[in-house]
Order: structure tokens, then sequence, then C-alpha cells
């Protein structure tokens, strides 16, 4: 089956800058890559994804970046505010009569003011 | 539209004790899934439903029952609970073309003592 792997599984940034975290997929007949956003003691939360068949998505400070060959995606936030601090999820979706999601063990950003 | 509904938010629960947490959703989602969620684990899978009358096996099944009989509906039923069940559990739901992605309800916090 799918296999995400997500690093890092904390990240510490001044506000302000910018915080980049990576996800490898092992299957690729994968096709779909959401990202969520968890704030303590809440619901994961969507906040971007992206479709195989495109490289990159941008929302407003967030982006998304998908490399099909090496079977790696990577979810950018710059200018980052207090705001921003959460756990977020990558995951990756195998299309097919059931969108198999795996997700990654998420990765805990901490943005410092 | 409430999206999707847990109830209840906390339960504590004996050892052997056996319980069903509610999920509805009132988008008209054909796909429901629960999932838990550990710490350092990430959101692993225990069942998913493709609709009405479907249901099927994820990562972390046993000691779980689900059932549809209807769109909105998708229980989750644990049958003599372990302390290794204590976790947060969430239900989600998706839409057959993934256009939006997951959306989760607000988690049930199970304490299994």
């Amino acid at each position: 089956g799918e296999n995400v792997e997500q690093h890092p599984s904390t990240l510490s940034v001044q506000e302000g800058d910018s915080a980049v975290i990576k996800c490898t997929y092992s299957d690729s007949a994968s096709n779909y890559f959401p990202w969520y956003k968890q704030e303590l003691g809440k619901r994961p939360q969507l906040i971007i994804d992206i479709r195989s068949n495109v490289g990159e998505k941008k929302d407003q400070r967030i982006a998304v970046t998908l490399n099909k060959t090496a079977k790696h995606f990577s979810l950018h936030i710059t200018e980052t505010q207090p705001e921003d601090s959460a756990v977020y999820f990558c995951a990756a979706t195998v299309s097919g009569g059931y969108q198999k999601v795996t997700f990654g063990t998420g990765t805990k950003l901490q943005v410092i003011p | 539209n409430a999206g999707v509904t847990q109830t209840p938010k906390f339960q504590v629960l004996k050892t052997g004790q056996s319980m069903t947490l509610q999920c509805a959703q009132d988008m008209n989602h054909e796909y429901m899934s629960w999932y838990r969620q550990d710490p350092g684990m990430g959101l692993r899978l225990i069942h998913y439903s493709v609709g009405a009358g479907i249901t099927d096996q994820g990562e972390v099944p046993n000691g779980y029952n689900v059932s549809r009989s209807t769109t909105e509906d998708f229980p989750l039923r644990l049958l003599s609970a372990a302390p290794s069940q204590t976790s947060v559990y969430f239900c989600a739901s998706i839409d057959r073309q993934r256009i939006y992605g997951y959306t989760f309800g607000s988690g049930t916090r199970l304490t299994v003592v």
C-alpha cells in the first residue's frame, strides 16, 4: 500500500521567516495531495491541495509543489505568523473506487514572535 | 449546513464496555471514514464506506465495527473497549470528485480505563 513520509516532525521558525515541510510517497498511482492544518484540540482542516497534473499551486502565503518523478511534494509558508503555529499533515490519495487516503505523521510548526 | 457532526466529544469507558461513536454528514458525500489519531502516529484509517450498505476495513480495524444504512450516518462501534483504544477519533467525509478534500468532524476524545 501507499506509504507517506513527512519531515520534519517539528519545526521552529521566527515570525516572518519561511517554513518548508516535505513529504514523500511510494505509490505512483497517487494523484491528489491535500495538506491539512490542525490547531491544538481542533479538527484537521484542508488548507491547500494539488493534483498530479499540476506542478505548483499558490494561495496567498501558502504554496505547494509536486515532483511526480521523485514522488515528493512540499508545503511552503512564507512570512510566517504566530497563527500559523499548528500541526500540518500531508496526504496522498490513490484514485479508484475509493480514494484511499494515506496521511503523513504530521509536522508541529511553532512560529516564534 | 452543519458539515460532519460527531458525538460525543468526550467519553470515558471502563475496560470491556461497549459504545457507539456517532457520525452524521449533511453534504450528501458518498465516502465516509473513521480515523484514530495518536501522538506521533498521525491519522490511521479504521474503517471506511463508499456508500450506503458498503463498508471495508482500513489500516487498524480490530476491535471496531461499522455500518452504513444511510448516506448520512456512519457510526463506529467499540465492541469491548481496551486501554489501547484510548485515542482521539475523527469521522471524515469526502465528495466523489474530491473537489474539496476531506471534511472532518470535531473529534471524540475517548479514554479507556
